[in-house]
Parts: structure tokens; C-alpha cells; sequence
């Protein structure tokens, strides 16, 4: 069982150009939610989806666009890429209870 | 805005002793509390939940929580070389119901030394 999949794990991307994270669960759950982890920031929320067909607006959510076209898919989109979107981006879904559990991670390098 | 607050540490501790991790949180209406542990360059992994006042123990990992406090902390008895990590704390969001955002704290690194 996989859990949570993440794609690519790492990339490199010149400023301006477009960029999709795939994520992927097998777990279930309704609750997905992509985050972004900078040190000495944490992990912060960049948008989330309750369920598929609906998602909502975290933390930071300026220069990312998502879908939930269905359960098990969560992709994150930066349109125009910029130097400070460079950052560890994790996804996770969420279960009933609240726990959430993590994909491997993409890191994302903007030049 | 809701808050979490961590120490970020370094906690240096010696093997075999008891590190104590500590985390307060603002919103009072708090319900579910997590402990992730993070090791370097690799993803969060839960290792405790609690979300009634008291302790809650796990193998070498006692949660406790004090609402009254806004207070959760984690303590990992017996420590290990291999405890040694970032460890995070997350708070589920108010709302409940179908919204299961969390926010997490900058998390503490632990160092345990053989």
C-alpha cells in the first residue's frame, strides 16, 4: 500500500514557467491538503479539499491553484513560477480524526 | 490567527533519559492535538494523537494534554540515538466537523547522544 504519492520528487524550474505537483492517495480519506515547509517557517497551509468536487484557500494561498476532480487526485499548480515558491511541498490526506498523513515530499527549486 | 508555539530547541539529552517536549496553542476550543516526528530531508510521520485532558501513553511516548492550560507535551522515555529528529506539534482546527485543517508548530529539534 503506497499511502500518499507524490510526483516529482524533486525539480528545478526557471521563474515564469508552469508547474503541476501531482499527489495521489490510496487511503480513502475525504480530507486532502497541500503544505509548504520553509526553515524557520514550518509547515505551512497553501490550500486544502474536504471532499473531491470542493476545495478552500489556507495559509498562503497566492500563486497556487488546485483541483479535486475526485478522491484519490490533489494536484498543485503554480502558473507562473517565482523564486520565493522555492520550498518542500507536502501533501497529505486527512483521516475522520483528524490525523493527517504525508507524502514523501517534492522539493522544488525556482531559479 | 491561530498559533502554536514550540521551543525550536536544540534539545540535547543523554540516551537512556526522558526528553520532555512542550507545545501551547491559542485557540482555547481546540479538540485534537498530534505529535508528528520529522527526520532530516524526509516527511512528517504521526506518532501520537490525544484529545482528552490526561495522558495517553504509547510504548516509550506519553502524550499529555491540559485544555485548561492550553498546554500539549510530548515525553519519550528511554531515549534513543534513533529519537533524534524534529518533532512536531499540530493542533486540528476549531471548526471540526468536515474541516480538518491543522496547524502546525515550527516543531523542536531533538538530539539524543550516546
Amino acid at each position: 500500500i503506497a499511502g500518499i504519492t507524490q510526483a516529482p520528487t524533486s525539480q528545478i524550474l526557471a521563474a515564469g514557467r508552469r508547474m503541476t505537483l501531482r499527489c495521489t492517495q490510496d487511503m480513502r480519506h475525504n480530507a486532502m491538503y497541500w503544505y509548504r515547509q520553509d526553515l524557520g517557517l514550518g509547515l505551512r497551509l497553501i490550500h486544502y479539499s474536504n471532499t473531491a468536487g470542493t476545495t478552500g484557500k489556507g495559509e498562503v494561498p497566492d500563486g497556487y491553484s488546485v483541483s479535486r476532480a475526485n478522491t484519490d487526485d490533489f494536484p498543485l499548480t503554480l502558473a507562473s513560477a517565482v523564486p520565493s515558491q522555492t520550498s518542500v511541498y507536502f501533501c497529505a490526506s486527512g483521516s475522520i480524526t483528524g490525523e493527517l498523513f504525508f507524502g514523501e515530499g517534492s522539493r522544488l527549486t525556482v531559479l | 490567527q491561530k498559533e502554536v508555539e514550540q521551543n525550536s530547541g536544540p534539545l540535547s539529552v543523554p540516551e537512556g533519559a526522558i526528553a520532555s517536549l512542550n507545545c501551547t496553542y491559542s485557540d482555547r476550543g481546540s479538540q485534537s492535538f498530534f505529535w508528528y516526528r520529522q527526520y532530516s530531508g524526509k516527511s512528517p510521520e504521526l506518532i501520537m494523537s490525544i484529545y482528552s485532558n490526561g495522558d495517553k501513553e504509547d510504548g516509550r511516548f506519553t502524550a499529555q494534554l491540559n485544555k485548561a492550560s492550553q498546554y500539549v507535551s510530548l515525553l519519550i522515555r528511554d531515549s534513543q540515538p534513533s529519537d533524534s529528529a524534529t518533532y512536531l506539534c499540530a493542533v486540528r482546527d476549531r471548526t471540526g466537523g468536515s474541516n480538518y485543517k491543522l496547524t502546525f508548530g515550527k516543531g523542536t529539534l531533538l538530539t539524543v547522544n550516546p
